[in-house]
């Protein structure tokens, strides 16, 4: 089945970038039909999405990022890349990498509704 | 925006009896794209129903989803040990994902 692993600092200094990459294995990033998304937990907090990459490259991000985010694709390592510049102390978050897909019902059918599987999750402190 | 709003925040049961967890938006939103997720400590969340009642793949029949509008509820009929977790709900409105603070369940 399909697994997804994050992997990147665990310490990024203030006012640095943030750099994250998600290794998928037991599948095709490029298969299609899927969008491959971030996803953050604050300590104590609940869960922020930051953002997804098609495998073609078309991306989508949280409004609240976007001007700090850029998202990649490397369909030749079967990796997905996220940089956050200018980091500061409200960065500070377990970050994970999920799939995101949809289901049909009836005639219709519903892209990037869930998010299965995830990664197992990273912590990114930021911290002097 | 849409706020999703968890409760409770923390409900204690023991194995065997039954789960009743809410999810509430501060707006209507679509069933279609209404989520809950299953997480335990050190490991992946863990899809549980999509689209307010499907179960994912493998996940046991005593997890029910059901709701509409406001009000989405996730129902475990029967504890098991191994459903002590933290439950989360999430829509996806207009390429957003908004999710729950989380209720946790405990024994």
């Amino acid at each position: 089945q399909v697994q997804l692993q994050e992997s990147g600092p665990g310490l990024v200094k203030p006012s640095q970038t943030l750099s994250l990459t998600c290794t998928v294995s037991g599948g095709s990033i490029s298969s299609g039909g899927y969008y491959w998304s971030w996803i953050r937990q604050h300590p104590g907090k609940g869960l922020e999405w930051i953002g997804y990459i098609y495998y073609s490259g078309t991306t989508f991000y949280n409004p609240a990022l976007k001007n700090r985010l850029a998202m990649s694709v490397d369909t030749s390592k079967n990796q997905f890349s996220v940089k956050l510049t200018s980091v500061t102390a409200a960065d500070t978050a377990v970050y994970y990498c999920a799939r995101a897909g949809g289901y049909c019902s009836g005639d219709s059918c519903y892209s990037r509704v869930w998010f299965d599987p995830w990664g197992q999750g990273t912590l990114v402190t930021v911290s002097s | 925006e849409i706020v999703l709003t968890q409760s409770p925040g923390t409900l204690s049961l023991s194995p065997g009896e039954r789960a009743t967890l809410s999810c509430r938006a501060s707006q209507t939103v679509s069933s279609t794209f209404l989520t809950w997720y299953q997480h335990k400590p050190g490991q992946a969340p863990r899809l549980l129903i999509y689209g307010v009642s499907s179960r994912a793949t493998g996940i046991p029949d005593r997890f029910s989803g059901s709701g509409s509008g406001t009000d989405f509820t996730l129902t475990i009929s029967r504890l098991e040990p191994e459903d002590f977790a933290v439950y989360y709900c999430q829509q996806y409105v207009s390429s957003r994902y908004f999710f729950g603070q989380g209720t946790k369940l405990e024994i």
